[in-house]
């Protein structure tokens, strides 16, 4: 059973252009969430999402980040216009949504950005 | 904010266990405490979960006291490749967010 897959693992963007992270549950696995990690920090929450619904954004920020999960491919974070202070290292998580104790969330590799 | 607390680094030698430990004294009855751990930068790893009850697993052990205010991550017998960060977490069914603090970064050596 693949495990969650997020490509590409490196991006470099250039202050301005835009930045499309891709997420791909593990098999069987109906809700994502996207985490944001800054060097020598640790994971923060961004964003929960089941197939086309975003479940809880309170971490994202308001201006510039959307995410969406559709019926058919993978879940993506998208950045806008990026700044220097978008490098960091973003990580997806997936987990079966059944609820209860076997709902444990798996992390990918992550992809990590960095903006010159 | 995080709600657990965490030495922020601690060492043990090859072949010993390791006790990591974790203040959670805020800790709701229905969240769950979960640990994951971090080689280098690579993706969390999840290793073991609990209630309110010890768990184990093939990775380690859980120790959580009665009153639920801590725990105790066990590593039985580290080698060198669990030098990692250790991230315990209070996770909730209700709000399925994972709150990461700092961890401690464990180095085992030979």
């Amino acid at each position: 059973n693949a495990g969650v897959m997020q490509n590409p693992r490196h991006l470099v963007r250039r202050r301005g252009q835009e930045a499309r992270l891709r997420c791909s549950p593990m098999k069987g696995h109906s809700h994502v969430y996207w985490y944001r990690q800054l060097p020598e920090e640790g994971l923060k929450f961004m964003v929960y999402l089941q197939k086309e619904n975003i479940i809880d954004e309170s971490g994202m920020p308001k201006e510039r980040f959307s995410a969406e999960f559709p019926k058919e491919g993978p879940s993506i974070l998208r950045i806008q216009q990026v700044v220097r202070g978008d490098s960091a290292a973003y990580f997806c998580a997936s987990s079966p949504g059944t609820g209860g104790s076997t709902d444990t969330q798996y992390f990918g590799p992550g992809t990590r950005l960095t903006v010159l | 904010d995080a709600k657990t607390t965490q030495p922020p680094s601690m060492d043990c030698a090859e072949g010993r266990a390791a006790n990591l430990p974790c203040n959670h004294s805020t800790i709701s009855g229905n969240e769950y405490v979960y640990w994951y751990r971090q080689i280098h930068s690579q993706g969390p790893q999840y290793i073991i979960h609990g209630l309110k009850n010890n768990e184990t697993n093939e990775m380690a052990s859980l120790i959580i006291t009665e009153d639920r205010k801590s725990s105790t991550l066990i590593l039985p017998h580290a080698t060198l490749r669990d030098t990692a960060v250790y991230y315990c977490t209070e996770f909730s069914y209700t709000t399925d967010k994972l709150i990461f603090g700092t961890g401690t970064r464990l180095q085992v050596f030979p």
